[in-house]
């Protein structure tokens, strides 16, 4: 079974300071790695995703995601925070392979808090 | 093109009751995932359907049902409302059915059970 872990429920940072923020799976193989952004309120945003090929992945926002596979890893980076960036944070992976139990589904951390202080 | 609706976003039920959510897909998109997020639980996946059909299940009661309709739209039924039932149910919808298409969410429905 696929499983997700977000080490840190809960991170503040300053405007302007730089941001990463953990994400570790467990995965039979490699599976498809994502990051989604939620706000107070609303629903999930895809901020970007990992398939193949290239293990810097850049996304909406000014973000990007490195993954490392002899880690299980898919970090979420930012250089420079902004207050609007403040929300909640969630890594996902989905299955690869096809059928099964985990084929189409999201199997989602628990989630980082983002706080930004001006 | 509109992005994922659910109705209503917002709902106030008792014990015992039963409730009935509704996802409409963006234009064009045939699969349909039903996720419930929680405090306590965080978001786990409830079911998805494609094409009318349900593909994948997740670790539910069997008092969480779904459908799809023949234009792709969902709807998700939680009989016998618990008082642990008070969660935001996220409807999510893609192109197809594997993990490879990107899922957009909606805002969700906020259910509250007294």
């Amino acid at each position: 079974a696929q499983s997700v872990t977000q080490p840190d429920i809960h991170i503040t940072v300053s405007e302007g300071a730089s941001l990463e923020l953990r994400c570790n799976y467990s995965y039979g193989a490699t599976p498809y790695l994502f990051w989604y952004v939620q706000s107070p309120g609303q629903g999930l945003q895809l901020l970007l995703k990992y398939f193949s090929g290239d293990t810097l992945v850049q996304g909406i926002k000014g973000f990007e995601a490195e993954f490392k596979r002899s880690q299980s890893s898919f970090n979420l980076r930012k250089p420079s925070v902004h207050w609007s960036d403040a929300a909640e944070y969630f890594c996902a992976v989905g299955a690869r392979l096809g059928g099964g139990t985990s084929y189409g589904k999201l199997t989602f951390g628990q989630g980082t808090i983002l706080t930004v202080h001006p | 093109k509109a992005g994922v609706t659910q109705t209503p976003r917002y709902l106030i039920k008792t014990r015992g009751q039963q409730v009935t959510l509704s996802c409409s897909p963006i234009s064009g998109h045939r699969s349909v995932s039903w996720y419930q997020q929680t405090p306590g639980q965080g978001l786990q996946f409830l079911f998805e359907y494609f094409s009318e059909t349900q593909r994948n299940k997740g670790n539910f009661p069997g008092r969480f049902s779904g459908r799809q309709f023949s234009n792709s739209r969902s709807e998700m039924n939680v009989s016998t409302l618990e008082l642990g039932d008070s969660a935001l149910y996220l409807c999510a919808s893609s192109l197809g059915t594997s993990a490879f298409y990107e899922q957009y969410f909606g805002p969700g429905t906020r259910l509250t059970v007294t």
